[in-house]
Formats: C-alpha cells, structure tokens, sequence
C-alpha cells in the first residue's frame, strides 16, 4: 500500500522568499514520485518526477526536489517565490507494475504575497 | 495546452440518475486513467485503460464503469448517483501504458458532477 501526506494544508510566503512544500510518502516498494500543480479552474500539470535515477530533480519553473529515503520525503522547493507561482500544489505516489495509479495527497495551497 | 479535453465541463444530475463523461486524449497517446477529486482533496484514481481494457482499478464500486475507443478517447459512465459522487472527474492521458512504469501524466481541465 501507498500513502502521501503533505505537511501544511496553507503555505504563505512573500514574494522573493524560499519556497518549501513538505511531503512525505509511505510505500512498500521502490517508489516513483512527483509534484503536480493545479491552477484554479485547470487540470494538474507536471512540475517533475522521481523515477530512481538522480535524487535531486529539477524541473519546470525553477522548482526542484530531493529524494530522501532515510526521511521518506521528496520535499518541494524553489529558491524564490513568484507571484505566478501562487496554485495548489499536490505531491504523488506511484510504482512499477501500477501503471498510472497515483496516490495523491491532499495539496498545499501556496500563497505568495507581495 | 495539453491536449486532453473534456466534455462537459459542468453538469447537475439527480441522485439516481446516470452520467457519462466523455475525455479525448492527447493525440498519440494510448492510456487513458480517470481520477475524482472531491473539494478541498486529492485526485483519486477510479481506472485505467490501455488499449481498449480496463487494467488496474482503485476502491471505487462497480457503479463506476467505463470504455476506451479505437481511436483512445475514453468515456466515464457512473450509475445510481449519489450525493457524495459530487467532485471533478479528471482525464488523464499517456504515451506509456500496461502496468510498467508510470509515465507523465497529462491531465485535462476536468467534468465538474455537481448531485442533488
């Protein structure tokens, strides 16, 4: 079985300032992770993906993640938080042999302040 | 803009009624996956199909049933609705499919089910 759990329903930060959206996952076999972002009124787009190769990824927007498996984490960051970056944000759980099952969790709204 | 388009994008149905959704995938791409994501939550995966059969489901009852076309678009058909089956159903398509390994997912904007 998998699980998600993002840490903080509500994240603000001021516009310029270190983003930093917590998840962590529970899986019983290798995992493949990712951040999605959802836009009101959108579907969810990909921001970037774990897939057991390099622990720290990048992806689009300036964002990027470390895989953590002493911590089970795949925390979400960006160095410098524009107002554009303002969404929800949701971190995902998936495994070889399950396809496009992904476990989500619940989101974090991230607000970005001027 | 992915691709991946959704028809329609509201509607409110009656408890007991049927629904079909209806999800076009982006071109190329031969798995369709449909999600619900009630208010305030998650996505929650409903099933997947791969080249036209269904082939991995998540806790949802068979009420939730669903088809993939020759040409890969995809319909969400729910019977017997009820009041909690109120959410946006998300479609997602993707160029890798079967059970391997999980692909970029490219969703669409969504069918919004509102119950009464």
């Amino acid at each position: 079985a998998q699980s998600v759990t993002q840490l903080g329903s509500h994240v603000s930060v001021s516009e310029g300032a270190l983003v930093l959206l917590r998840c962590n996952y529970s899986s019983s076999v290798p995992p493949y992770l990712f951040w999605y972002v959802q836009y009101p009124n959108k579907g969810l787009q990909l921001l970037l993906k774990y897939t057991s190769a390099a622990t720290l990824v990048k992806g689009i927007n300036g964002f990027e993640a470390e895989f953590k498996k002493s911590e089970t984490s795949f925390h979400l960051t960006k160095p410098s938080a524009h107002m554009s970056d303002a969404a929800e944000y949701f971190c995902a759980v998936g495994f070889t042999g399950g396809g496009n099952k992904l476990t989500f969790g619940t989101g974090t709204q991230l607000k970005v302040e001027l | 803009e992915t691709g991946v388009t959704q028809s329609p994008t509201h509607l409110i149905k009656t408890r007991g009624q049927q629904v079909t959704l209806r999800c076009s995938s982006q071109s190329g791409h031969n798995t369709v996956s449909w999600y619900q994501q009630a208010l305030g939550q998650g996505p929650q995966f409903i099933f997947q199909y791969y080249r036209e059969e269904e082939n991995g489901r998540g806790n949802f009852p068979p009420r939730f049933s669903g088809l993939q076309f020759p040409n890969y678009s995809s319909e969400l058909n729910v019977n017997a609705l009820e009041l909690d089956d109120s959410a946006l159903y998300l479609c997602a398509s993707s160029l890798l499919g079967g059970t391997g390994v999980t692909g970029e997912l490219f969703f669409g904007e969504g069918s919004r089910l509102t119950v009464l």
